[in-house]
C-alpha cells in the first residue's frame, strides 16, 4: 500500500523566515496531494493541495510543488509568523477517496 | 459549506465499557465517510472506510470486532469502541467525501476518548 514520509519532524525558524516540509510517496498511482495544519486537540486544517496533474501550486504565503518523477511534494512558507506555528501534515490519495498521512512536522516560528 | 461535526467532543468511560461516537455531514450527503485515530504528538491513522449501506473496509491491523462502523445514513457515520481498555485511550477523527466529487476530506473535530 502506499506510504508516505515526510521531514523534518521538527523545524524551528525565526520569524520572516522561510519554511520547507518535504515528502515522498511511493505509489505512483496516487493523484491528490493535500497539505494540512493541526493544532493541539483539534481537527486537521486544509492549507493547500494539488493534483497530479499540476506541478505548482501557491496560495498568498504557501506553496507547494510535486515532482512526480521522483514521488515527491513540498510545503514552502514564506514569511513566515508566529501563528503559523503548528504540527503540518503532508498526505497523499492512491485512490478517489483515501488518504494516507504522513509523520508530521512541528514547526515552531519564534518572534 | 462542508461541516461536519462529531459527538461527543470528549468521553471518559471504565475499562470494559463500549462507546459510540457520532459523525455527521451537515450541510452535504457524505458519499464515503473515513475513522482515524491519533495518539498523541502521532499523526493520523486510517482505520476504516466506510460507504453508506454497506460494510466498512478496516485498514490492517484493525479489529473490525472491535470497532464497530455503521454508516446507516448519507449523513451519519458511527464508530463504537467495544470493551474499551486504557489503550483505546486516544483521539478519534472522522471526515467526509462528497462535496466536490472525490479526494477532498472535511473532517469533524474529532473525539477524545479516555478509558479508565
Amino acid at each position: 500500500g502506499e506510504n508516505v514520509e515526510q521531514h523534518p519532524s521538527t523545524l524551528s525558524v525565526q520569524e520572516g523566515d522561510s519554511a520547507v516540509i518535504k515528502c515522498t510517496y511511493s505509489d505512483s498511482a496516487s493523484n491528490y496531494f493535500p497539505w494540512y495544519k493541526q493544532e493541539l486537540g483539534k481537527r486537521p486544517q486544509l492549507i493547500i493541495d494539488i493534483r497530479s496533474n499540476v506541478g505548482e501550486k501557491k496560495d498568498q504565503r504557501i506553496a507547494v510543488t510535486l515532482n512526480k518523477t521522483a514521488k515527491h511534494f513540498s510545503l514552502h512558507i514564506t514569511e513566515t509568523q508566529p501563528e503559523d506555528s503548528a504540527v503540518y501534515f503532508c498526505a497523499a490519495s492512491p485512490n478517489t477517496d483515501k488518504l494516507i498521512f504522513g509523520t508530521g512536522t512541528r514547526l515552531q516560528v519564534f518572534p | 459549506g462542508a461541516v461536519v461535526s462529531q459527538h461527543p467532543s470528549w468521553v471518559i468511560c471504565k475499562s470494559g465499557t463500549s462507546v459510540k461516537i457520532e459523525c455527521r455531514s451537515l450541510d452535504f450527503q457524505a458519499t464515503t465517510m473515513f475513522w482515524y485515530r491519533q495518539f498523541p504528538k502521532q499523526s493520523l491513522m486510517l482505520m476504516a472506510t466506510s460507504n453508506e449501506g454497506s460494510k466498512a473496509t478496516y485498514e490492517q491491523g484493525v479489529e473490525k470486532d472491535k470497532f464497530l462502523i455503521n454508516h446507516a445514513s448519507l449523513t451519519l457515520s458511527t464508530l463504537t469502541v467495544t470493551s474499551a481498555h486504557p489503550e483505546d485511550s486516544s483521539f478519534y477523527i472522522c471526515s467526509a467525501t462528497g462535496l466536490r466529487g472525490y479526494n477532498e476530506q472535511f473532517f469533524g473535530p474529532g473525539t477524545r476518548l479516555t478509558v479508565l
